[in-house]
C-alpha cells in the first residue's frame, strides 16, 4: 500500500539558511498535518491543510510557512533557520471524515549547525 | 482543551512477560479515535493499535490490545509475550473528527526497555 513519502530524509543546514521539507500524501486523503518533532520531546502539530486551504494552525513559528499544491503534495518552507529547529520533522495524512487511516511518513531529520 | 496523560515516563519488562502502559485523556467530545504509537530508536512513528471512540469492544492486534475505559478516559496498551523488538518510545494520542480540527494531541510518552 502506498505510504506517506517525505523527502529529503536527511538535511543539514546552517544557522540562517533556508529548508524546505516535501511531503507526498497518500493518495485520496484530503488532509496534510506537519509535525515537529525535538529530541526527548512529544510531536507537537505546527499546521495542518484541508483540500489545498490552510486548516488549522499549531505552534509553528513565524519564520515558518506550508502550502499545499494542486496535487495534494505539501511543502513546509523554514527560514533564518536557528539551532533550536533542529528535529524531526513528521508529515501526516488522513481522511478528515475518518481519521481511521491516520498515516505518519518517516519524517525529515533536520539538523542545524 | 484536549489533553493526553502518560503517568510512566519509562518502564522496563523482561522479555516473554506482559506490560501494560498506562494512559488517560480529557475530552468533552464525543467522535473521537484514540492510538498507541511506537516510536524505536530510528524514530519513525509506527502505529500499534487504535480505537473508535464509540466501539465498546476493546481493539487487539496480535499481541497488542487495549482496555479501553470510555467513561473513565482511560486507554491502557498491554504488550503480551514482550520481545526484545518492542523496546522504543510509545505514545497515546487522540484526535477528533468531525469537526474543523484533525490533529493528533500526543501524551509525554513512556519509553518501554524489554530486558533480556
Amino acid at each position: 500500500a502506498a505510504g506517506v513519502i517525505q523527502s529529503p530524509r536527511h538535511l543539514i543546514k546552517e544557522k540562517r539558511e533556508t529548508a524546505t521539507l516535501k511531503c507526498y500524501p497518500i493518495p485520496r486523503h484530503d488532509t496534510v498535518y506537519w509535525y515537529q518533532q525535538g529530541p526527548g520531546q512529544d510531536p507537537q502539530f505546527l499546521i495542518s491543510f484541508y483540500e489545498k486551504m490552510q486548516s488549522d494552525k499549531g505552534s509553528i513559528p513565524d519564520r515558518f510557512s506550508a502550502q499545499q499544491f494542486s496535487d495534494y503534495h505539501s511543502e513546509l518552507n523554514m527560514s533564518s533557520l536557528e539551532l533550536g529547529d533542529s528535529a524531526l520533522y513528521f508529515c501526516a495524512s488522513s481522511r478528515r471524515s475518518s481519521p481511521r487511516g491516520y498515516t505518519f511518513g518517516s519524517g525529515t531529520r533536520l539538523t542545524v549547525v | 482543551a484536549q489533553t493526553v496523560t502518560q503517568s510512566q515516563p519509562e518502564m522496563s519488562v523482561q522479555e516473554a512477560e506482559t506490560v501494560t502502559l498506562s494512559c488517560t485523556y480529557d475530552t468533552s467530545e464525543n467522535n473521537y479515535y484514540l492510538f498507541w504509537y511506537k516510536q524505536p530508536p530510528s524514530r519513525q512513528m509506527i502505529l500499534v493499535i487504535r480505537q473508535e471512540a464509540y466501539k465498546q469492544q476493546n481493539a487487539t492486534e496480535n499481541r497488542f490490545s487495549v482496555n479501553f475505559q470510555k467513561a473513565a478516559k482511560s486507554f491502557s496498551l498491554k504488550i503480551s509475550d514482550s520481545q526484545l523488538g518492542d523496546t522504543a518510545m510509545y505514545f497515546c494520542a487522540w484526535v477528533n473528527y468531525g469537526g474543523s480540527q484533525g490533529n493528533l494531541i500526543f501524551g509525554k510518552g513512556t519509553k518501554l526497555s524489554v530486558k533480556p
